[in-house]
């Protein structure tokens, strides 16, 4: 287990077409963030999960989106009926769960929507 | 709300020359500060914190709660340094991360 991995890497769709990413934490990881960076900006944080429970979920995360980590060890996150302003790179994040502790991150999934 | 604000989009610096990255931070509560780096083609990956007072890479950041700044320095910046650098600050029980927009740092040789 060298670090959280993602994947696809790369992701294109067209519009109106459901798409699902995966992330596979560090092991023994409780904690699992997903993030989405778009052009010119920083990370902005949609939801997180302490172990297999979904505790928060940002305004930025519509209806169309949904997350799971079932068991707590891999999330996957799906996005139906995909716009074009979803085009974004996806981060997904993992930590120990000690406090605000470090987060490591994914090399992410660029989705592109046509 | 937390907020992160990196006013320099872009920072040339020549090889040898200080350089400092600003951070301003806007947070009710006691906050969390934290510097990521990203080298191209790398994942974001952390660079310091402010609690464990360290120094990596030669970079050093103090927080500053009375100007509510968090700036990143380095007193001679070296080429391997380019990079993005985001600013980054956790608070609340979610420990969530909210980030600034980043500043891309070049240092020319």
């Amino acid at each position: 287990d060298t670090g959280v991995s993602q994947d696809p890497r790369h992701k294109i769709t067209k519009r109106g077409q459901n798409v699902t990413f995966r992330c596979d934490p560090i092991s023994e990881h409780n904690r699992l963030y997903w993030y989405r960076q778009t052009l010119g900006q920083g990370p902005e944080f949609l939801t997180y999960f302490q172990n297999e429970a979904q505790l928060e979920k940002s305004r930025l995360l519509s209806d169309r989106f949904s997350a799971e980590r079932p068991k707590g060890s891999f999330s996957t996150l799906e996005i139906q009926r995909t716009e074009q302003g979803d085009s974004a790179m996806y981060l997904c994040a993992s930590s120990l769960g000690l406090a605000v502790d470090e987060q490591f991150f994914g090399p992410g999934t660029r989705l592109t929507v046509l | 709300a937390q907020r992160v604000t990196q006013p320099e989009k872009l920072l040339s610096v020549f090889k040898g020359a200080p350089v400092e990255l600003k951070c301003n931070y806007s947070y009710s509560g006691s906050p969390e500060l934290f510097w990521y780096v990203q080298y191209s083609r790398q994942r974001l990956q952390l660079l310091l914190r402010h609690i464990s007072r360290e120094s990596i890479k030669g970079f050093t950041a103090d927080l500053n709660k009375g100007e509510t700044s968090f700036h990143l320095k380095k007193p001679f910046a070296q080429e391997e340094d380019s990079a993005m650098y985001y600013c980054a600050l956790s608070g609340g029980s979610n420990y969530k991360l909210t980030f600034g927009k980043g500043t891309l740092l070049t240092v020319n040789p």
